[in-house]
């Protein structure tokens, strides 16, 4: 266990759709990314949040947007969803100064 | 980020180790090399890291080449839970995110 939690495990809506993926970074974790995991792209980094700050952000597609709360959770909100955005979603996180991510599980998003 | 390379993928018998390489020729001198893997569709876990000395942990070992040109993760002892993709991942030190190649495709044969 990673210490990361991702919420829902599993997601299926339709395309046009919007749903929201949710993750709670581990205890102290200032840092959340996000990324997506298809079959044919690998991993993708999506967008990094650092203390509630957008740090980075990747190949993340303006239908898609995230923030982090005060509390540190995040969210990743998908809009206008299209056949093509079924992935799994992952979340990581990471202390200020140590370097290593830690994952959550991930969401597996299904775009029907 | 430096870009690296990685062979798509290997076998190695249970129980033996399973020494996994990585070019990286262009890596900068204030890069770091890091270790992941991903068993199946969990979440990629972290292995190890390190910038020019050779480090072992409870999970593995990591060479890196005196150039630093090129790396080797090695698993002493490889379980059929070691089954995974490895990924190679080149990085300054707070740099912002980590890129993830397609890795290399480990099997542990029984």
């Amino acid at each position: 266990d990673s210490g990361v939690t991702q919420t829902p495990k599993h997601l299926i809506t339709a395309t046009g759709q919007r749903v929201t993926l949710r993750c709670s970074p581990r205890s102290g974790d200032l840092s959340v990314y996000w990324y997506q995991q298809s079959l044919d792209q690998g991993l993708q980094f999506l967008i990094q949040y650092y203390n509630g700050e957008e740090r980075a952000k990747g190949n993340i597609l303006e239908r898609f947007s995230a923030q982090q709360f005060p509390d540190l959770h995040s969210e990743l909100n998908l809009s206008s969803l299209e056949l093509g955005d079924s992935a799994l979603y992952f979340c990581a996180s990471s202390a200020a100064t140590n370097e290593k991510l830690f994952f959550g599980s991930g969401t597996q998003l299904s775009v029907l | 980020d430096a870009k690296t390379t990685q062979p798509p993928s290997m076998d190695c018998a249970e129980g033996r180790a399973a020494n996994l390489p990585c070019n990286h020729s262009t890596i900068s001198g204030n890069e770091y090399v890091y270790w992941y893997r991903q068993i199946h569709s969990q979440g990629p876990q972290y292995i190890i890291h390190g910038l020019k000395n050779n480090e072992t942990n409870e999970m593995a070992s990591l060479i890196i080449t005196e150039d630093r040109k090129s790396s080797t993760l090695i698993l002493p002892h490889a379980t059929l839970r070691d089954t995974a993709v490895y990924y190679c991942i080149v990085r300054v030190l707070g740099g912002q995110n980590f890129v993830f190649g397609p890795g290399t495709r480990l099997s542990v044969l029984p």
